[in-house]
């Protein structure tokens, strides 16, 4: 059974950074593309970032290009989302999300890990 | 940017009768259009695939049909258990873009 589970959420002050994690298991890590979706309080998903089984090719969305980079350790089954220059608007809790071959749809999700911007 | 339309807002169903939400793209997705199932407090979860393939451990109940730009997931029989948020999410093209969700409600 593959289960993702996300870490590194907080409380953290606009311009501020963070840094999420994600840990998978029950799968050939590296096999897979995987994602970033997050969800505000009390609205719909939005797709923020993916990248490739090797790490070689990555996505962003337009409101978080420039600020957030996504990354992989496909030894440690790990995937990472690097936050920076954060926002109020970026308060969410962030789901991690297998991609299946060919960046298809989000299979197995975590639980996710609650950001909040605020001063 | 490919723009997701779920209708409706909200739906009202009987247990045991069927429910029927839409989707629609603002250009073709041709069949790369997944619909998620998310209850309170919960993590989104993947129902179908590829427009109509459902996901692994997913009660025959639920179907979605439809190419291009026009989508439909059905749940045939209602159950309690069946009360959530549904999303459809298109990944034909970048960036990945999701509908605003149907809730649907047991009436």
């Amino acid at each position: 059974e593959v289960q993702v589970l996300e870490s590194g959420g907080g409380l953290e002050q606009p311009g501020g950074s963070l840094r999420l994690s994600c840990a998978a298991s029950g799968l050939t890590f590296s096999v897979y593309a995987m994602s970033w979706v997050r969800q505000a309080p009390g609205k719909g998903l939005e797709w923020v970032s993916t990248i490739s089984g090797s790490g070689a090719t990555t996505y962003y969305a337009d409101s978080v290009k420039g600020r957030f980079t996504i990354s992989r350790d496909n030894s440690q089954n790990t995937l990472y989302l690097q936050m920076n220059s954060l926002r109020a608007e970026d308060t969410a809790r962030y789901y991690c999300a297998t991609v299946p071959g060919s960046y298809r749809q989000f299979d197995s999700w975590g639980q996710g890990t609650l950001v909040t911007v605020s001063s | 940017e490919i723009v997701m339309t779920q209708s409706p807002a909200t739906l009202s169903v009987s247990p045991g009768e069927r429910a029927t939400l839409s989707c629609r793209a603002s250009q073709s997705v041709y069949s790369n259009l997944a619909w998620y199932q998310q209850k309170p407090g919960q993590a989104p979860r993947l129902l179908i695939y590829g427009a109509s393939t459902r996901a692994t451990g997913i009660p025959v109940r639920f179907s979605g049909s439809g190419s291009g730009t026009e989508f439909t997931l059905t749940i045939s029989s209602l159950q309690s258990e069946d009360s959530a948020v549904y999303y459809c999410q298109q990944y034909n093209d970048w960036p990945r873009t999701f509908g605003q969700g149907t809730k649907v409600e047991i009436k």
